[in-house]
Parts: C-alpha cells; sequence; structure tokens
C-alpha cells in the first residue's frame, strides 16, 4: 500500500525556534518522488522541494533543510530560525507510478509560529 | 501572468444544483489535476489528465464530470450537488507525470446550502 504520515498534526514554536516536521512514507515501488508543499493561511499551494528515490543527498534552502533517508523511509523537512511568516500548514507528498502517476499527499502538519 | 488560474474563487449553492469550476494554465503543461480538500485540509486526487486523455479517475462520483478541451485547460462539472461535496477544489498542473513537481490553483470553495 501506498501511504504518507505525517504524525504531527499541529506544532507551535515560537520565533526564533527551530523546528522539524517528520514524513514517513510507504511505498513498494523502486522508482518513486516526494515532495513538500506549503499552504499559507491565504490557502494557496506552493511547492518546496522535490527528490527522488535515487536522490538521497540532504538538500538546505536558506532557512529550509530537508533529510531524506531511505532506510526509514522519511522525508523530513526543518525549519531553522522560524519566522511568523512560516505559519502554514505544510504536505509531504509522495508520486508513484500506478499505471498513470499519482501523487499521494499525507494529512499536514500545521505549524503555528508566534512572535 | 497567474500560472494556473481557477474560476470562481467562491462558489455558493444549494443541494442539486448544477455547477462548474473551469481551469486554465498558461505553463505550457502537459498535464492537469483535480484535486479535492476537504474541511480537515485533507488532500486527495480526483481526475489527471496527460494530452487531453483521462489518466487518473479516483473513484470519484459520476456526478463530477472533468473535460479538458485542450491542454491548457481542465473543467469541472458536477450535477445534482450534495452537502459532501462541500470542500475546496484544486486545480494543478505539471510538465509530464513523474518527476516535475505541480503547480496549483488559488483553490475554489465551494459551499452547498
Amino acid at each position: 500500500a501506498q501511504k504518507v504520515t505525517q504524525a504531527q498534526t499541529e506544532i507551535s514554536v515560537v520565533e526564533k525556534e527551530d523546528v522539524t516536521l517528520d514524513c514517513v512514507y510507504e511505498t513498494r515501488d523502486t522508482t518513486y518522488y516526494l515532495f513538500w508543499y506549503k499552504q499559507p493561511p491565504s490557502g494557496e499551494l506552493v511547492f518546496l522541494i522535490r527528490r527522488n528515490s535515487f536522490d538521497e543527498q540532504n538538500e538546505i534552502s536558506g532557512r529550509y533543510s530537508w533529510n531524506f533517508q531511505k532506510s526509514t523511509s522519511s522525508f523530513n523537512f526543518t525549519i531553522t530560525a522560524s519566522q511568523v511568516v512560516d505559519s502554514a500548514v505544510y504536505f509531504c507528498a509522495l508520486r508513484i507510478n500506478t499505471g498513470g502517476f499519482k501523487t499521494i499527499f499525507g494529512a499536514g502538519t500545521r505549524l503555528f509560529v508566534k512572535a | 501572468d497567474t500560472a494556473v488560474s481557477q474560476t470562481p474563487k467562491y462558489l455558493v449553492t444549494q443541494m442539486g444544483n448544477d455547477k462548474s469550476i473551469k481551469c486554465e494554465q498558461n505553463l505550457g503543461h502537459d498535464t492537469m489535476y483535480w484535486y479535492k480538500q476537504d474541511s480537515k485540509k485533507f488532500l486527495k486526487i480526483m481526475f489527471s489528465y496527460n494530452n487531453k486523455e483521462l489518466i487518473i479517475n479516483e473513484t470519484v462520483p459520476n456526478r463530477f464530470s472533468p473535460k479538458s478541451p485542450d491542454k491548457a485547460h481542465l473543467n469541472l462539472h458536477i450535477n445534482s450537488l450534495e452537502l459532501g461535496d462541500s470542500a475546496v477544489y484544486f486545480c494543478a498542473s505539471s510538465q509530464g507525470q513523474g518527476v516535475q513537481p505541480q503547480h496549483f490553483g488559488d483553490g475554489t470553495r465551494l459551499s452547498i446550502l
């Protein structure tokens, strides 16, 4: 079965704290893609990062970093020195080929960053 | 300049009515999607079209009928609206179906009275 689990429903931090959003996925496919999207209070969905199953290199983009570990089927997302503007719902997603590529989203983690 | 645009942004209507949501993308992508986001923020794929052909149909009631007149458009028509159809519907597009990320529209909030 293909599945994405974001166990943290809500996280609340104070500005400047670091925060890690967990994502665990399940698939039997050897080729797959992982994504993170951000949905701010305004409602739009914004693409943040993509990883393919053959590339386990971690990535850093400004205050954002991602840790992909195939051994634990995890693709965690860390925000360092969080800011109020980081408040949003963050979705982890898995794309697999099931006779047509399908993207399966996790339930999302709502992050509140307080000033 | 908007890459993926959906209209209308808000749709309030009564049970039993028929309504349409339009989606257009100007990114030159060949694949378009409809997603439904429920009140708990859960996002689920409904349909996927590649070059105007239906690729994915995720056990959506046949009251929902997508139509893709060309690669840049994927409209969603809903017949006999029910209370459970209340949700935010997102259109998205991507180049190909695999590695490229999906670009989402701003969503259409559908409320059934």
